[in-house]
């Protein structure tokens, strides 16, 4: 089992509508989650980070945390064609590091 | 903009050649990392430091070393290229002043064909 997953996709969303990126992890002592956002040919930008179960939101965007059930969710309301990209879990891996799942590509249409 | 520079930008180098690629920043962050980034494969770490001349392995570190002699440069060198070594390199920092030191800030990105 990989630390953690994603579905690779890509999960096609309508304009306006609400984007759900999900992420599953292994190790249920992770403490410390990230969302990276990276347009193609581009490097990845950190835009959510989250340490504490719940909800946390920042704009358009809210990340969803649930340690007993090891997944955390990022939520894009009102999705543009600008939010067409991959976006990239990570969770802290020890050491100051960060393991990422693969990406999950996400194409808003309009 | 965290201050993160990479160069080359690009590159092609033949088999078996030596190749070093560097990572500068210019805010005196304490961490910094080398990943490739390979299709179906994600972001994988190659090596990190957590100081001047401290430095560790990271998942994928065969035929690849690094150097950190001053805090604003982080080296990778491929000492013998290989195809497979062709990829993306990504460079990134952490240590921020006031943010999580498991914060992550990007590089550009080095792409790197090896013939």
């Amino acid at each position: 089992q990989k630390e953690v997953e994603q579905n690779s996709g890509p999960l096609s969303v309508p304009e306006g509508a609400i984007a759900s990126l999900n992420c599953t992890y292994s190790d249920r002592g992770s403490q410390s989650f990230f969302w990276y956002r990276q347009y193609s040919g581009k490097s990845p930008e950190l835009i959510m980070s989250i340490y504490s179960n719940g909800d946390k939101e920042d704009g358009r965007f809210t990340a969803q945390l649930n340690k007993a059930s090891q997944y955390v969710s990022l939520l894009i309301r009102d999705s543009q064609p600008s939010d067409s990209a991959t976006y990239l879990c990570a969770k802290e891996g020890g050491g100051n590091k960060l393991t990422f799942g693969t990406g999950t590509q996400l194409k808003v249409e309009l | 903009d965290a201050g993160i520079t990479q160069s080359p930008r690009h590159k092609v180098t033949e088999t078996g050649t030596p190749v070093t690629l560097r990572c500068h920043q210019t805010e005196n962050h304490r961490y910094m990392y080398w990943y490739r980034q390979d299709p179906g494969h994600g972001l994988r770490l190659i090596h990190y430091s957590y100081g001047v001349k401290d430095t560790d392995k990271g998942e994928v570190s065969d035929g690849y070393s690094v150097s950190r002699s001053k805090t604003e440069d982080f080296l990778l060198t491929l000492e013998s290229a290989t195809s497979s070594q062709t990829s993306v390199y990504f460079c990134a920092i952490s240590g921020t002043y006031g943010r999580s030191t498991y914060e992550q800030y990007f590089g550009p990105g080095t792409r790197l064909t090896v013939t």
